[in-house]
């Protein structure tokens, strides 16, 4: 199985200021017939199901803010928030859909500094 | 708009079985896989498998291999997710979500005790 290690556990950003989570795959979830990184991002807010945010890595998904990037190929991947909004306090999840058994990072939590 | 609803919470004893439903509206049922994803409190997300909504066949993370089942009702644009010999491990919100993840249920409330 591929697993997927995010970090930090945790972050603490002001109000307008960057996030920046970062996550690992043990093995590397480019596939270089279309060069696609099989990675997605997935926002949790606390009760409600998983948001997709990000997919291929880097494409935002309809409807999501464009302070919401994600970065990264092969192994390491980014999602950045550029300025924290009061809305973003969640649990954000990374997932590789390269193969089965698809598998999530252990999530990161970030907060209002 | 697309909608997954799920059925209600379910409190089960150890060794039962429990059967999830995951009612589907607003797009073409047959035309999209359904996943089904867990998650133990405390705990990360766990991809369980999906069903092709279209001719039924399906695909199981082997940790779930033998004691799940994913059927689908195309004439109510419904499927349906059961677990067997349930343990404690399976407390869970169970979720479905349709192809890609875009679309998710509210999820249900498994919690398995004696």
């Amino acid at each position: 199985d591929i697993v997927m290690t995010q970090s930090p556990d945790s972050l603490a950003v002001s109000l307008g200021e960057r996030a920046t989570i970062n996550c690992k795959s043990s093995q590397n979830i480019l596939d270089r017939s279309n060069n696609k990184n099989y990675l997605a991002w997935f926002q949790q807010k606390l009760g409600q199901p998983p948001k997709l945010l990000i997919y291929w890595a880097s494409a935002r998904e309809s409807g999501v803010p464009d302070r919401f990037s994600g970065s990264g190929s092969g192994t390491d991947f980014t999602l950045t928030i550029s300025s924290l909004q009061a809305g973003d306090v969640a649990v954000y999840y990374c997932h590789q859909f390269y193969s089965t058994p698809y598998t999530f990072g252990q999530g990161t939590k970030v907060e209002i500094k | 708009q697309v909608q997954l609803v799920q059925s209600g919470a379910e409190v089960k004893k150890p060794g039962a079985s429990v059967k999830v439903t995951c009612k589907a509206s607003g797009y073409t049922f047959i035309s999209y896989d359904i996943n089904w994803v867990r998650q133990a409190p405390g705990q990360r997300l766990e991809w369980m498998g999906w069903i092709n909504a279209g001719n039924g066949n399906t695909k199981y993370s082997q940790k779930f291999q033998g004691r799940v089942t994913f059927t689908r009702d195309t004439s109510t644009s419904t499927a349906y997710m059961e677990l067997s010999s349930l343990r404690s491990e399976d407390t869970a919100v169970y979720f479905c979500a349709r192809e890609a993840l875009v679309y998710w249920g509210q999820g249900t409330l498994v919690t398995v005790s004696s």
